[in-house]
């Protein structure tokens, strides 16, 4: 099993620039999340989707809008790159939320 | 201000010796994890705790979850240099389980 897959692994970014971070889960996990992860802070949650079609804001949503589509796939977009988005972005998965989350292996963005 | 309050932020410490990182809130939460996370990889579940007073052992590692639901420790015995790492406790808070809120993290540096 794969599990959790993100893709790219590293990205740069001019400011103003959009791009879109994919996950992609083949365990059938009905949750899905995205966190960045700054030095000193943890894991601050970004968006997260219950099922297809259902999505919904987490701690710090602002300049970034996810979709669910299928239940295996929940992009990331930059709308609209900002160096304060520089950052380790992190996609998890769980069957159950609350419980044991699978992650993937993270996407270093540089924004300059 | 950090929901999850994790102690020591840093610690180094040699081969053979014990320790205890811990987590601290104020609000309870319905189910308490711990992750271990390596350089360029994505947090790998530990330990799921959900029950107060609960204990759970794990080779050399044990995790408590305390009986008001508010805080967790993590206990390694005669820590070796492969346990160093990141650990991250993670929590659910009650009414909240879609949420996962994570500490800062404790990075743990066991010399030879």
């Amino acid at each position: 099993n794969a599990g959790v897959t993100q893709t790219p692994k590293f990205q740069v970014l001019k400011t103003g620039q959009s791009m879109t971070l994919q996950c992609a889960q083949d365990m059938n996990h009905e949750y899905m999340s995205w966190y960045r992860q700054d030095p000193g802070m943890g894991l601050r949650l970004i968006h997260y989707s219950v099922g297809a079609g259902i999505t919904d804001q987490g701690e710090v949503p602002n300049g970034y809008n996810v979709s669910r589509s299928t239940t295996e796939d929940f992009p990331l977009r930059l709308l609209s790159a900002a160096p304060s988005q520089t950052s380790v972005y992190f996609c998890a998965s769980t069957r159950t939320p609350g419980y044991g989350y699978t992650f993937g292996s993270g996407t270093r963005l540089t924004v300059v | 201000t950090q929901l999850l309050e994790q102690s020591p932020q840093f610690l180094s410490i040699q081969e053979g010796e014990n320790l205890t990182v811990y987590c601290n809130s104020s609000s309870v939460f319905s189910s308490l994890q711990w992750y271990r996370q390596e350089p360029g990889e994505g947090p790998v579940l530990l330990v799921t705790v959900v029950t107060g007073g609960e204990v759970k052992k794990l080779k050399r590692l044990t995790f408590q979850f305390g009986d008001a639901r508010k805080d967790s420790s993590l206990h390694i015995t005669a820590a070796q240099p492969g346990d160093t790492g990141l650990y991250l406790c993670a929590g659910a808070i009650t009414g909240s389980a879609r949420q996962l809120t994570f500490g800062s993290g404790t990075q743990l540096t066991v010399l030879p």
